[in-house]
């Protein structure tokens, strides 16, 4: 079965700061991975997605994140948080065959500190 | 504005009525997706259509909801005999392509939020 854990509920950084949002993965087969934004009452927004090839993959807004195949990791990172990136943002993780149903994870929301 | 469509935005009803929601996927999409997001937590998968055919239900969609997609293009979400625990976020995505590809990005629809009262 595949899993995804975020770590940290809510992350807080100062306008003009680092963005750091962390994502673990379990899957017993090679995995898509993805990074998805929530803006309040909204739906879901891809910012970016890892299939095959570069694991250094760049997104919309700024965005990018890197997989990490000996860490099970896909961490979203952004060199300079602006006041607009402040939503809710979800990792998650579907396999390449099948139904490519997605597992996120509990998501974690980032606020912006002027 | 993704493109997917989903109708009613919001709907708060009665503890044991029933209620069904609409998803118009994007036009070229075979592939549709409902999931269900509870407050505070990531979506979670509930079924799976291709084309006219659901090929797969989670064990979250107990006997009380169902969902079609008549002819290959909208679907519907009915729940019956509504509970309190059945409020939620429920979260239509559509994906392009009839087999797994690297084209396979879900865009997703705005939701509708269910209250039950």
């Amino acid at each position: 079965a595949q899993s995804v854990t975020q770590l940290g509920s809510h992350v807080s950084v100062s306008e003009g700061a680092l963005v750091l949002l962390r994502c673990n993965y379990s899957s017993s087969v090679p995995p898509y991975l993805f990074w998805y934004v929530q803006y309040p009452n909204q739906g879901l927004q891809l910012l970016l997605k890892y299939t095959t090839g570069a694991t250094l993959v760049k997104g919309i807004n700024g965005f990018e994140a890197e997989f990490k195949k000996s860490e099970t990791s896909f961490h979203l990172t952004k060199p300079s948080a602006h006041m607009s990136d402040a939503a809710e943002y979800f990792c998650a993780v579907s396999k390449i065959q099948g139904a490519q149903k997605l597992v996120f994870g509990q998501g974690t929301r980032l606020t912006i500190n002027p | 504005d993704t493109g997917v469509s989903q109708n009613p935005r919001h709907k708060i009803t009665k503890r044991g009525q029933n209620v069904t929601f609409r998803c118009d996927p994007i036009s070229e999409h075979n592939r549709l997706y409902w999931y269900r997001q509870t407050l505070g937590q990531g979506p979670e998968f509930l079924t799976y259509f291709q084309n006219e055919a659901q090929l797969e239900k989670s064990r979250l969609l107990s006997d009380r909801f169902s969902a079609e997609r008549p002819k290959g293009s909208f679907s519907t979400l009915e729940i019956q005999r509504t509970e309190q625990g059945d409020s939620a976020m429920y979260l239509c995505a559509s994906v392009v392509g009839g087999s797994p590809g690297l084209n396979s990005v879900a865009f997703f629809g705005q939701g509708t939020r269910l209250t039950v009262v």
